[in-house]
């Protein structure tokens, strides 16, 4: 079936060191890809996304990676700081429908 | 512009009680959506519309249902509510892909706990 993970439920990284947040899609069909953040008792909230034709995009301290090949996302924050503690999701879309991964939870250490 | 708002923040029921979960947005998005969160998962997509008047089903539909009568409207009824149904309900909103990257806008979400 199509489904959407995340290689590490959990990621511990130092302030100021950059993080990479992987994730494995299986969906062959999906238009565009997006990383979603969400903070303790909030909606998730758009950080980045990208399209299928594409195989980068930069934002604010930011990166998505995207390689169709083997059908792996990744989300490089930059110089993470402590307010980039959340869960965050990849999730895939065609069309209409957008199925998310469980998620992984970044901790910033001071 | 208020976004999604969804309504109520949090609902205790008993099994067997119906109930409607409210979602309105002020975006004129086409396309507006229901997920449930539970721990440990990500968000799991219930029903779907694409627009007034046209709804279909996702991953989880069983036990809700949904309409869509008009485009900033979309409330999700728990016809009978079973402890199964005990979770964080995101309402979501966005254009349709080819007006943009199909980015969802989520409302602040619901908590539901069946006893």
């Amino acid at each position: 079936g199509e489904s959407v993970g995340l290689h590490l439920p959990t990621l511990s990284v130092q302030e100021g060191d950059n993080s990479i947040i992987n994730c494995a899609y299986s969906n062959s069909a999906s238009d565009y890809f997006i990383w979603y953040k969400q903070e303790s008792g909030k909606g998730p909230q758009f950080i980045i996304d990208i399209r299928s034709n594409m195989d980068k995009r930069q934002g604010q301290r930011v990166t998505v990676l995207l390689n169709k090949t083997v059908k792996h996302l990744s989300l490089q924050i930059a110089a993470t700081q402590p307010g980039d503690s959340a869960v965050y999701f990849c999730a895939e879309g065609h069309e209409a429908k957008l199925s998310f991964g469980a998620g992984t939870t970044v901790t910033v250490r001071a | 512009n208020a976004g999604v708002t969804q309504t109520p923040k949090f609902q205790v029921l008993k099994t067997g009680q119906s109930m409607t979960l409210q979602c309105a947005q002020d975006m004129n998005h086409e396309y507006m959506s229901w997920y449930r969160q539970d721990p440990g998962m990500g968000l799991r997509l219930i029903h779907y519309s694409v627009g007034a008047g046209i709804t279909d089903q996702g991953e989880v539909p069983n036990g809700y249902n949904v309409s869509r009568s008009t485009t900033e409207d979309f409330p999700l009824r728990l016809l009978s509510a079973a402890p199964s149904q005990t979770s964080v309900y995101f309402c979501a909103s966005s254009y349709s892909p080819d007006r943009g990257t199909g980015e969802l806008f989520f409302g602040e979400g619901s908590r539901l706990t069946v006893l």
